[in-house]
């Protein structure tokens, strides 16, 4: 059984950069079979896929089109760990985030409510 | 992108009773590589994050109770929760998994009656 083990700052300026981990245990970032995703959820928005990494040979990333250009979702092998930076956030941008595996999100993290405010 | 419309928003539902969660996704999420609906049903509770119970539409997920069942296929799907236990109390979401943007209902929320 896959779990997930998020951390980062609950708390994040405008304009600045959100970042966020989850470290794997019960399985490899790298197995050729997994998919490694970020989602997140507001009152205003539900749930929102983010993006997601996997590897297949080479490493590939998919992202959401309304994020793209200020997303980025990173694996990091010897910490068997991946990661999610979000640029330029607004205050639109405040929700709770999960990180979750699978191709139909089977585990997920508990969830880091990031508030972006001054 | 596939929009993926909830119906009912909330249900209440007797102890024991049948609740039925419908979803339909503005097109087909059949994945041709092995014929079946590339749709999931999540269960949350508040204060935690969702939990598969269903995937590939009818494929309950390890664990999960059997009076949970999905049903379905092409564009509409259904969420069948046989006999309503008071621990079944949560928003129930689908998602499709067959194209970027992976996208989600707006769920409906069951409250016992």
């Amino acid at each position: 059984q896959v779990q997930l083990q998020q951390s980062g700052p609950g708390l994040v300026e405008p304009s600045q950069t959100l970042s966020l981990t989850c470290a794997i245990s019960g399985d490899s970032v790298s197995s050729n079979n997994a998919a490694w995703n970020w989602i997140r959820q507001s009152p205003s928005r539900g749930l929102e896929w983010l993006g997601r990494t996997y590897y297949r040979s080479e490493w590939s990333s998919d992202y959401a089109m309304s994020l793209r250009g200020r997303i980025t979702i990173k694996s990091d092998t010897s910490k068997n760990q991946f990661s999610l930076q979000l640029n330029s956030v607004t205050p639109d941008d405040t929700a709770v985030y999960y990180c979750a595996s699978g191709w139909y999100f089977e585990s997920w993290g508990r969830g880091t409510l990031v508030t972006v405010s001054s | 992108d596939i929009v993926m419309t909830q119906s009912p928003d909330s249900l209440a539902v007797s102890l024991g009773e049948r609740a039925t969660i419908n979803c339909k996704s503005s097109q087909s999420v059949l994945y041709n590589s092995n014929n079946r609906d590339s749709l999931a049903w999540f269960q949350q509770k508040p204060g935690q994050p969702p939990k598969v119970l269903i995937y590939w539409a009818t494929t309950r997920e390890s664990g999960v109770p059997d009076r949970f069942s999905g049903s379905g296929s092409g564009t509409d799907f259904t969420l069948t929760i046989s006999s309503l236990q008071a621990e079944d109390v949560a928003v129930y979401f689908c998602q499709q998994y067959y194209s970027i943007p992976l996208t989600f209902g707006g769920g409906t929320k069951v409250e016992i009656k």
